[in-house]
């Protein structure tokens, strides 16, 4: 139980487009979710927090024009980079919470921006 | 503010040696959770342990035990007989009462054959 995915596991695309990525949860219904990034040999950084029907809740210095966050229901999280250039190339980690706080942590979208 | 310090950034031992990894923790809360994570190359996180802050008891399973000493706000994670497989990032992480997970920076454990 308790499994998270995220699609696409990586994508390119080119500088200016945008890229949207998928985290859902499959058996069970995830009251909050949240978006980390990593950068090559770094931590996780927490990005932004959703919950379902409400508007994100991001954390000091991310764009919020930039990473467009929709939580439409309680099993799916959308994360759109929008007009993505080089430097937004990480890997995106998603992760989903239950009523009882515990995280679920999905596989990570590596995006590279071209 | 919450903190998480590893303070190893990276560990290279030899199969079948032990290898212990810090961490060191920073919060107000009186109630919060710590966790260890593996991250092999794939990138997936995978989930190793959690302990909450009332719950001092070293716990073992298998090869990994943890050390919890909430005297020195520490949570130290050990490999014992290390084998090749256990070469990955390691996080520890905490969480407290605002449901976020604060990550500390990672320690590459590098085991060879």
């Amino acid at each position: 139980g308790a499994v998270v995915s995220q699609h696409p596991s990586w994508v390119i695309c080119k500088s200016g487009t945008s890229v949207k990525i998928e985290c859902r949860s499959l058996d069970f219904q995830a009251t909050t979710m949240f978006w980390y990034r990593q950068f090559p040999k770094q931590s996780l950084m927490l990005m932004a927090t959703s919950n379902e029907g409400s508007k994100a809740t991001y954390e000091q210095g991310v764009e919020k024009d930039k990473f467009l966050i929709n939580h439409a229901s309680l099993t799916l999280s959308t994360l759109t980079v929008t007009s993505a250039h080089p430097e937004d190339s990480s890997f995106y980690i998603c992760s989903a919470g239950t009523f009882s706080y515990e995280q679920y942590f999905g596989p990570g979208t590596r995006l590279t921006v071209t | 503010a919450q903190k998480v310090t590893q303070a190893q950034t990276e560990i290279s031992v030899v199969e079948k040696e032990d290898v212990t990894l810090d961490c060191v923790y920073e919060t107000r809360d009186t109630t919060y959770y710590l966790f260890w994570y593996k991250q092999p190359p794939s990138g997936e996180l995978v989930f190793l342990i959690r302990r909450n802050s009332f719950d001092e008891q070293n716990e073992i399973s298998g090869r990994y035990s943890w050390n919890f000493q909430k005297s020195t706000s520490s949570f130290n994670f050990t490999i014992t007989a290390s084998q090749v497989v256990d070469s990955a990032v390691y996080f520890c992480a905490l969480r407290s009462n605002d449901y976020k997970l604060s990550f500390g920076a990672g320690t590459t454990v590098t085991v060879r054959a």
